[in-house]
């Protein structure tokens, strides 16, 4: 089955404390992306890639870190969480046109 | 830059027609995506627009103008289950920004 996987589906950290957020998917995209989503605010872009080797800031690239070594996988990395990026989180995969999304992190940093 | 306006929230009746618009701006224009999202979930494709016209699939049709920046989605036969929040998406020359979505309430 074609689809986007992202692990933890949910996750509570103290500030500070580096975490990842993992995705991978198995329909041989070059395109892959990181959102994060707040009430009022929507699905604000993170980074994105757009092969391997290839990453670019989106809207909100600050306290983020991504890597694209393999075209399957698309890691996210906090490296010292801080409460404000509590969020939910989605990584998405796209060919053409039309984005497959995983199924989101929810992550709270206390 | 790109800017993606929709409704906030909008209430419709079950078993009726309801219109969702979208207006955008956008540094060229490579297409237009409606996605729809249940809380907590992620973000399903519903439609996609790139020529202008109505694009129909099943009880959900998508329109565009790209002359006017405008695009609605009409949902018709309502259901419970279609209450959620449309995303508005545009592709331009920068990566898929999103509206900032349309929560849709469907009351019996």
């Amino acid at each position: 089955e074609a689809q986007v996987t992202q692990n933890p589906r949910y996750l509570i950290t103290v500030t500070g404390k580096k975490l990842t957020v993992t995705c991978s998917q198995n329909m041989n995209h070059e395109y892959m992306s990181w959102y994060r989503q707040d009430p009022g605010l929507g699905l604000r872009q993170i980074y994105y890639s757009m092969n391997v080797e290839v990453t670019d800031k989106g809207d909100v690239p600050e306290g983020y870190k991504v890597s694209r070594k393999e075209k399957r996988n698309f890691p996210l990395i906090l490296e010292s969480p801080s409460p404000n990026q509590t969020s939910l989180y989605f990584c998405a995969s796209s060919f053409n046109y039309g984005y497959t999304f995983g199924s989101g992190t929810r992550l709270t940093v206390v | 830059g790109q800017n993606i306006d929709q409704p906030t929230e909008m209430t419709a009746t079950e078993g009726a027609i309801v219109q969702i618009n979208c207006t955008y701006q956008t540094s060229g224009f490579n297409g237009l995506f409606w996605y729809q999202q249940h809380a907590g979930e992620a973000p399903t494709f519903l439609s996609y627009n790139v020529l202008d016209g109505l694009e129909e699939k099943g009880r959900f049709s998508s329109f565009l103008s790209r002359s006017k920046g405008y695009s609605y989605l009409l949902l018709k036969e309502l259901q419970m289950k279609d209450s959620a929040s449309y995303l508005c998406a545009v592709s331009g020359n920068t990566p898929l920004v999103f509206g900032k979505g349309t929560r849709l309430s469907v009351i019996a």
